[in-house]
Formats: structure tokens, sequence, C-alpha cells
């Protein structure tokens, strides 16, 4: 069974840099799994991020960027605001079937 | 604008069946592959299926597999998900999601997603 693991929970302050990863249990995270990231806050539908391992929607700030760091996929933001607070899920191909990741909860403190 | 507007969830006994309904509007619907994605009471997100933009090609993940049927309508504009024989492990918010690429390119992920329709499978 395929595992895509996150962090559960990573702290950051106002105005820091923060990176989330996203690791296959299959081997190295290339693009070719596709990697997308999703922002769910409390109640809401999850909004979509990152697709395509770095691509960004045009409703995604700048201060958000994607990429691949050390065999994972890597969310990285920059600049963190109050309202960055949220969850986030990254999302893997697997030829056939799309796993998500477990979720990094991120408190902005 | 873009939007997937989804119904039909309720509250079902186990082994029963339930249909949802996700009405897409601002967009092509035949140019886009859909997906549904589900959410767990306090849990995380799981991909349920996906179908190409012209319906021919479905996925499923495996917990579903011969018991939900993925299915379009371009004339309706709207994407279903039959689910039967549910289990109390089905039961989640299902959400409707926008693909990103046409075709058969369900991969490249979601963009635009819906606020759900909730599932409760209980006796």
């Amino acid at each position: 069974q395929t595992v895509v693991t996150q962090e559960p929970s990573l702290t950051v302050s106002p105005g820091g840099t923060v990176t989330l990863t996203c690791a296959s249990s299959t081997g190295a995270v290339t693009s070719g799994y596709y990697p997308n990231w999703f922002q769910q806050k409390p109640g809401q539908a999850p909004r979509a991020l990152i697709y395509s391992t770095s691509n960004k929607h045009s409703w995604t700030p700048a201060r958000f960027s994607g990429s691949l760091l050390g065999g994972k996929a890597a969310l990285t933001l920059s600049g963190v605001q109050p309202e960055d607070e949220a969850d986030y899920y990254c999302l893997l191909y697997y030829g056939g079937a799309l796993v998500f990741g477990g979720g990094t909860k991120l408190t902005v403190l | 604008e873009v939007q997937v507007l989804e119904s039909g969830g309720g509250l079902v006994q186990p082994g029963g069946s339930l249909r949802l309904s996700c009405v897409a509007s601002g967009f092509t619907f035949s140019g886009y592959a859909m997906s549904w994605v589900r959410q767990a009471p306090g849990k995380g997100l799981e991909w349920v299926s996906a179908i190409s933009g012209s319906g021919g090609s479905t996925y499923y993940v495996d917990s579903v597999k011969g018991r939900f049927t993925i299915s379009r309508d371009t004339f309706k504009n709207t994407l279903y998900l039959q689910m039967n024989s549910l289990r109390a492990e089905d039961t989640a918010t299902y959400y409707c999601a926008k693909g990103i690429r046409g075709g058969h390119s369900y991969y490249y992920g979601m963009d635009v997603w819906g606020q759900g329709t909730t599932v409760t499978v209980s006796s």
C-alpha cells in the first residue's frame, strides 16, 4: 500500500519562512508524480495552491512556491501571514491512482 | 465564474445506496476531467474516483472498486457518483473537484472544489 508522508505539524512565526515536505513510500518523488498542494481551513473546502510540482493557480499568493527537494515534493511559504494558518495536503499520482498525504497542520505563532 | 456544486448526501443504512450529483458551471464541462474526493470526520483527504473529459475512462481507489461508479452527463453539466453497498467507513464529506486539464489528464490534479455534501452510513 502506497503511503504519502507529510510532517504532522509545523509552527512558524509571522513573517518567517517554512517548508512543508511530501515523501513517497515508493522512493524519490519526481515530476512524474505531478505533485499538487492544497490548503484547507477549518470548516472550509480545500483550496488548490500548486499543481505539477511548481505551477501556481491564478489565485495562489506569490509567497507560496512548490519544488522538489531531496527526493520529496516541497511547499515553501515565504513571509508567512497569520491567515496562512491551516492544514496543507499534498497529492501524488501513482499511475492510475491519486494519493493524498496525511496533511500538515501549520500554526502561525 | 467557475463553480461546482454537490448534492445528494444524507443518512443511509449499511448496505444501502446513494447517488451524489455535482453540477458544474462557468466552464466547458466536457473539456475537463473531474474527480471525487472525500474526507471522513476529523481526518484527511482521500481521492475516491476520477473520470476523463469524455467519460470514457474511469479510475477508482481500491477501497471503492466494484461498489462506486463515477459518470457524467455532458448535456446536464453534471457529474455523478453512484455509491452501492455502503459501509460505515464511507461516512465522509464528499467533494467534487474540477480537473486542471482535459482528456485523461486527471493526474494533473484539481483546481476548483465544491463545498461538499455529507454522507453518513449508520443504522
